[in-house]
């Protein structure tokens, strides 16, 4: 089995840009799709990018998702910050049979 | 509207056993693969398991730290998913939630609000 390693915490100001990391510890990166969820304190996560770079419905496209494999890693990008992007940011990814969750990187727009 | 609602937490000694349940509609649930995941307080998400329809062989899959122990299920005809706890220990404490799974991906499209898990003597 994989691991999926997150920074635990990240800030950046309004307006501003940050990228989350979520690195995989043994295979590809590219070999199995990836998922990024957001949960906000006292609700269910939701999602915000699918498939390694796609936005459900809804999701602005100040989100987006990228893999590279050069560095076995995928990554979360917020753009134009706002304080309502404040949260948690899960990354997951499922090989055959064993679905993992990253241990999650605490968002802060100060 | 999908929706999916979790019950059946609660209270529970260490070594004991609980069910929870999933209740879903919005969808044709018996064509859907179904995972549960938890989130002990202040904690991550964890994987807990996941069931394919039964088209696909209803066969389950599970993480080393509740293999054995947990099992999940589902019930077709009443739209309904299920998680047998067993042999509980105090780390299994955690808001459970069943959601949606996509196999193409693994991606976890809908989710419900969770049930709590305290197990305590």
């Amino acid at each position: 089995n994989f691991m999926l390693t997150q920074p635990h915490s990240v800030s950046e100001s309004p307006g501003k840009t940050v990228t989350i990391s979520c690195t995989r510890s043994s295979g590809s990166i590219a070999s199995n799709y990836v998922q990024w969820y957001q949960q906000r304190p006292g609700s269910s996560p939701t999602t915000v990018i699918y498939e390694d770079n796609q936005r459900p419905s809804g999701v602005p496209d100040r989100f987006s998702g990228s893999i590279d494999s050069s560095s076995n890693s995928a990554s979360l990008t917020i753009s134009g910050l706002k304080t309502e992007d404040e949260a948690d940011y899960y990354c997951q990814s499922y090989d055959t049979s064993v679905s993992v969750f990253g241990g999650g990187t605490k968002l802060t727009v100060l | 509207e999908v929706q999916l609602v979790e019950s059946g937490g609660g209270l529970v000694k260490p070594g004991g056993s609980l069910r929870l349940s999933c209740a879903a509609s919005g969808f044709t649930f018996s064509n859907v693969w179904m995972s549960w995941v938890r989130q002990a307080p202040g904690k991550g998400l964890e994987w807990v398991g996941r069931i394919k329809s039964k088209t696909d062989g209803e066969t389950t899959d599970y993480p080393a730290p509740v293999k054995g122990r947990f099992t999940i299920s589902r019930d077709d005809s009443k739209n309904t998913l299920y998680l047998q706890l067993n042999s509980l220990k105090p780390e299994d404490t955690a808001v459970y939630s069943c959601t949606t799974f996509r196999y193409t991906s693994g991606w976890s499209d809908y989710w419900g609000q969770g049930t709590l898990v305290t197990v305590s003597s």
